[in-house]
């Protein structure tokens, strides 16, 4: 699977727009890129996920260039509670292929 | 969307015994189901991948010996921690593969304390 790169924190007052981006170069065809919060002592949870071009939901957008080498995550208005490690990942469309995770991002939001 | 429970959310043994922690896909069918380890501050590092039926595939490094998974029906997959030490105390976490956009979803984590 494609290793994916993303910074390691990042700092945000609350209410701003935060943008996340990941790159993963040798990304294949049939990979899917997709985003999870983690919470302390918490499981990932799943936030969103994308082939290419934009998806969009009820809590981020997901912006994916035509050469899939990179991806932004864009969280609108931010708050405290955002507070998390923000992981990207390559998922591969195959029912045995694991998620490899990366260190994430630690998004710190301050008031 | 889907959900994967794990049971217990923490536990505590003692060195030398063995404690059993349990993943349940709930709403979905999960013929493969993933294992993983979490060190405080750290990322979520793959122990194993657990297939209904079959034997599991461990990582490198990963003891299967010591990790042993059974995943013996669609919705559960199962890790013993045999013969515990403290250096296996850690957070544990499984996680799905579930159908509609093969998205993968998991668990609420397991606290491993062994003392």
């Amino acid at each position: 699977l494609a290793k994916t790169t993303q910074p390691i924190s990042m700092d945000s007052y609350e209410g701003q727009e935060v943008n996340i981006t990941c790159s993963h170069n040798n990304i294949a065809t049939n990979d899917y890129i997709t985003w999870y919060q983690q919470f302390p002592s918490q499981g990932p949870r799943f936030i969103i996920q994308g082939y290419k071009t934009k998806v969009t939901n009820e809590v981020a957008s997901l912006f994916i260039p035509a050469d899939r080498k990179s991806s932004t995550l864009s969280l609108p208005r931010v708050s405290l509670s955002d507070t998390a490690v923000y992981y990207c990942l390559v998922n591969r469309n195959s029912g045995n292929t694991p998620l490899v995770f990366g260190k994430g991002t630690r998004l710190s939001v301050i008031a | 969307g889907a959900v994967v429970s794990q049971h217990p959310s923490w536990v505590i043994c003692k060195s030398g015994t063995s404690v059993k922690i349990e993943c349940r896909s709930l709403d979905f069918q999960a013929t493969t189901m993933f294992w993983y380890r979490q060190f405080p501050k750290q990322s979520l590092m793959l122990m194993a991948t657990s297939n209904e039926g079959s034997k599991a595939t461990y990582e490198q490094g990963v003891e299967k010996d010591k990790f042993l998974i059974n995943h013996a029906s669609l919705t559960l997959s199962t890790l013993t921690v045999t013969s515990a030490h403290p250096e296996d105390s850690s957070f544990y976490i499984c996680s799905a593969r579930a159908g509609a956009g093969n998205t993968i979803y998991f668990g609420e984590g397991s606290w491993l304390t062994v003392v």
